[in-house]
């Protein structure tokens, strides 16, 4: 299946830990997100990368940091977990940075505890 | 900078009663709009963009700049529309969606 795909789907873990979320997709194209959705359902960018350059970074803890080995891949690290972390994470991905839709991967659902 | 807004966090229909789901947005440009969809506990999906101007599940949205408004339709609701939609607009020289707060639909049978 052509897909944005991020393992794991669900995380459950304790405060402080690190965690890393993956993101991938196989759609050929060249700029991938990481967008939030709180508790409130709200939505928000935190990254994007374009070819494997960040071009967007929201007002985000530096405890979270996006890796893209090539552009097929972005992955998501978070340091020390904290209670306010807890949300889905959803990868996205596009064909570059203007004028294209925006396909959502499954969500991966993290819980701190 | 670019805001959109849904003035209604739930909205509940019953089965075969038409349905509104409002968006307003502000922006300096010429925007790109959209429509998304999430199912219970699913990715979200593309709706609806306002430049393909077509009709997906009997759904359509007109872009209305002089309100600035892009409103989602549907003359008769099923009980599958039951999901959260988010209207979303993307800045005409980026890559960035900013998203509404969504739209908690119930189709009532």
């Amino acid at each position: 299946d052509t897909a944005v795909s991020q393992t794991p789907k669900y995380l459950v873990t304790q405060m402080g830990n690190d965690k890393s979320i993956k993101c991938e997709q196989n759609l050929g194209h060249d700029t991938m997100y990481w967008y939030k959705q709180d508790s409130k359902k709200f939505l928000k960018i935190m990254f994007s990368y374009n070819n494997k350059e960040l071009i967007i970074n929201e007002t985000v803890p530096n405890r979270f940091s996006p890796k893209s080995p090539d552009k097929a891949h972005l992955n998501l690290h978070i340091n020390s977990l904290e209670l306010g972390d807890s949300a889905v994470y959803f990868c996205a991905s596009s064909q570059g940075t203007i004028g294209n839709t925006i396909y959502f991967g499954e969500g991966s659902w993290l819980t701190v505890v | 900078a670019q805001r959109v807004t849904q003035p209604e966090k739930l909205l509940s229909v019953f089965k075969g009663a038409p349905v509104e789901l409002k968006c307003n947005y502000s922006y300096s440009g010429s925007p790109e709009l959209f429509w998304y969809v999430q199912y219970s506990r699913q990715r979200l999906q593309l709706l609806l963009r306002h430049i393909s101007r077509e009709s997906i599940k009997g759904f359509t949205a007109d872009l209305n700049k002089g309100e600035t408004s892009f409103h989602l339709k549907k003359p008769f609701a099923q009980e599958e529309d039951s999901a959260m939609y988010y209207c979303a607009l993307k800045e005409t020289s980026g890559s960035r969606l900013t998203f509404g707060e969504g739209t908690q639909l119930t189709v009532n049978p």
